[in-house]
Parts: structure tokens; C-alpha cells; sequence
């Protein structure tokens, strides 16, 4: 069974820059993108961008000029650095693969394992 | 970027009830469409991938529908543990968007 384990400081003053790691056990790591999303206070959830284990990175285009996404393949795991951060990005951080199913002859991609999530609070 | 929005943003229902949730594309997306299902406290759960396919493991009373920009979910018969938000998500294109959600709440 795959299981993704996240980690990263849960709190940031206005400014410093978030740092979250996401671990993966079981399963393969090198078939599959990995994906970070976001669920602020009260609000939706949020799609922040994906990397593959190539290092090719699709960001959001609201936190590209923040964020940057890494892979190391050799520890099966995938980090997330946000700067310049600020009380909006307090939220609940999560990683998910962002598995795939041949259904016929299309290939369906979704979210199909997810890290635990990590709580990150910005203050000033 | 593809927006997605759902409807109704909240419903409240009883357990046993049949509920539909509704979620549009602002463009084609072919059958591109999960459904997440979030309860407080909990990492959210994949429903449903390729708008229809049930994810292995979630009961057969969930069940999706849908092509081209409306999609629809269904929950058959309400158990107490369905009481949740609701997301759909877009898998076409960059960045993969999800649905504002729908809250399911006890009557």
C-alpha cells in the first residue's frame, strides 16, 4: 500500500519561507507525478502544482513566482519551498500522487493517496 | 485556466436520503472530472476518477455521471459517515482546478 508521510515547520512568521518534504513508502514513486494542495481556513481546496521525477513542474500560476517544487528520487521523496510567505497561506498543506487508471483507451489521472496534511500558521 | 464550480454550495439531508451534487466545467474537459470527498480531520478521499469510475474500495452507493462540462455525483442512501464537502477536480489540463465544494450536513 502506498503511504505518504509528510513533515515541515508548522510555524512562519510574515515573510520567511514555508518548507514541507513529503516521503513516500510502498508502491512506485518513479511512475508518477506527486502533487501539493492546500485547504486554507474555511475555504476550498487548492491546487498548488505537481512535480514528476524528472523534475518537470507544473505550478499555479497565483504561487509560481513563489514556489518551488523538488524531487530526489533516490529518497522517494518530493519538497515544497514557498516564499515571501504570508497569513494567506495559512493552511492545511497536503502532497498526493497524482495516480492514473486506463479506463479503455483513455488514461484517467486523479489523487488517489495523500499525505496526512500539515498544518502551516503564518503570523506576524 | 478551466474554472469549476458546483451547486449547491451546502444541503442538508437525513441518512437514508438520495443526494445529487452537480459540477460544471467553463469548458470541455471530455470525462476529466474526480469527486474528493473531506471530512474534518481527515486527508480527502478519492471518490471517483474518469467522472464515472468508482475508486476501489468506496461503496457502490456513490456513483458519477457526466461528459463534456456537467458532471453529477450521487449518494445513493446517506450513511452517517457521508456527512462531508464534496469536491470535484478537473484532470484536463494545468493547473488542475477543483470545484468551491459542496457541504453535506445533518438535518
Amino acid at each position: 500500500q502506498v503511504h505518504l508521510q509528510q513533515w515541515g515547520a508548522g510555524s512562519l512568521k510574515t515573510s520567511e519561507t514555508l518548507s514541507l518534504t513529503c516521503g513516500v513508502s510502498g508502491g512506485s514513486f518513479s511512475g508518477y507525478a506527486w502533487t501539493w494542495i492546500r485547504q486554507s481556513p474555511g475555504k476550498g481546496l487548492e491546487w498548488i502544482g505537481e512535480i514528476n521525477p524528472t523534475g518537470n513542474t507544473k505550478y499555479n500560476p497565483s504561487l509560481r513566482s513563489r514556489l518551488t517544487l523538488s524531487v530526489d528520487t533516490s529518497k522517494k521523496e518530493v519538497s515544497l519551498s514557498l516564499a515571501s510567505v504570508t497569513a494567506a497561506d495559512t493552511a492545511v498543506y497536503y502532497c498526493a500522487r497524482w495516480g492514473f487508471d486506463v479506463v479503455g483507451d483513455f488514461h484517467y489521472y486523479n489523487l488517489d493517496f495523500w499525505g496526512q496534511g500539515t498544518t502551516v500558521t503564518v503570523s506576524s | 485556466d478551466i474554472q469549476m464550480s458546483q451547486s449547491p454550495s451546502s444541503l442538508s439531508a437525513v441518512v437514508g436520503d438520495r443526494i445529487t451534487i452537480s459540477c460544471r466545467a467553463s469548458q470541455n474537459i471530455d470525462g476529466n472530472v474526480n469527486w474528493y470527498q473531506l471530512r474534518p480531520g481527515k486527508a480527502p478521499r478519492l471518490l471517483i476518477y474518469g467522472a464515472s469510475t468508482l475508486q476501489s474500495g468506496v461503496p457502490s452507493r456513490f456513483s458519477g455521471s457526466g461528459y463534456g462540462s456537467d458532471f453529477t455525483l450521487v449518494i445513493s442512501s446517506l450513511k452517517p459517515e457521508d456527512f462531508a464537502t464534496y469536491y470535484c477536480q478537473q484532470s484536463f489540463d494545468s493547473p488542475r482546478t477543483f470545484g468551491p465544494g459542496t457541504k453535506v450536513e445533518i438535518k
